[in-house]
């Protein structure tokens, strides 16, 4: 079984501050997908990304996947009370049936 | 635009008892999944099928069975609920870039 280990498990911090959250792995995924899960509401996608090195860009949030394609991490500038969610990523690790492998998730609560 | 739609949206069991979890996507996407997501441990996969006619286990099946009706419907039905399946249920399905979810099942077995 393929994990991934998603860091910190739970982030407080006030409206304004940065903050960056780590999904690690030891194994390669041949795509890595952020997800954001509001209380009472399944998870949404925010970003896939899929060669080494990618760096994605969704208004305030930065994505990268590492270079080798077992980590990525997500950087969020200038939080806002808006942001606050349980952030997800999961990993496809190939093969001929799609299915991904979730991290247990970054509980963010930014603060007003 | 429904997207995925699950229902019930929360149901208590008594222990024993069985019943069904209905999903439904309107997106043609091939692929559909049920996760169960409990505190501390994440998401995890107890069946997908990965096409109509075609259904796999996933990381902890025992206890449930699934039923792919059509390209459109993935059931999961519980046979005989036990506390340990005390869970929020998601069904998903997918494009290969990613899934789309469904609003959940609050499932409570007492």
């Amino acid at each position: 079984t393929q994990l991934l280990e998603q860091s910190p498990q739970f982030l407080s911090i006030q409206e304004g501050e940065n903050l960056t959250v780590y999904c690690n792995s030891s194994s390669v995924f041949s795509s890595l997908q952020w997800y954001r899960q509001e209380p009472g509401e399944g998870p949404v996608l925010l970003v896939t990304v899929v060669t080494g090195g990618e760096v994605k860009k969704l208004k305030r949030l930065t994505f990268q996947f590492g270079d080798a394609r077992k980590d990525s991490s997500l950087h969020i500038t200038a939080a806002q009370p808006g942001d606050t969610g349980l952030y997800l990523c999961a990993g496809d690790s190939g093969g001929s049936n799609y299915k991904l492998t979730f991290g247990k998730g970054t509980l963010l609560t930014v603060n007003p | 635009n429904a997207g995925v739609t699950q229902t019930p949206k929360f149901q208590v069991l008594k222990t024993g008892q069985s019943m069904t979890l209905q999903c439904a996507q309107d997106m043609n996407h091939n692929s559909m999944y049920w996760y169960r997501q409990d505190p501390g441990m994440g998401l995890r996969l107890i069946y997908y099928s990965a096409s109509e006619g075609t259904t796999d286990k996933g990381e902890v099946p025992n206890g449930y069975n699934v039923s792919r009706l059509n390209k459109r419907e993935f059931s999961l039905r519980l046979e005989s609920a036990a506390p340990s399946q005390t869970s929020v249920y998601f069904c998903a399905s997918s494009r290969v870039s990613g899934y789309t979810f469904g609003s959940g099942t609050r499932l409570t077995v007492v």
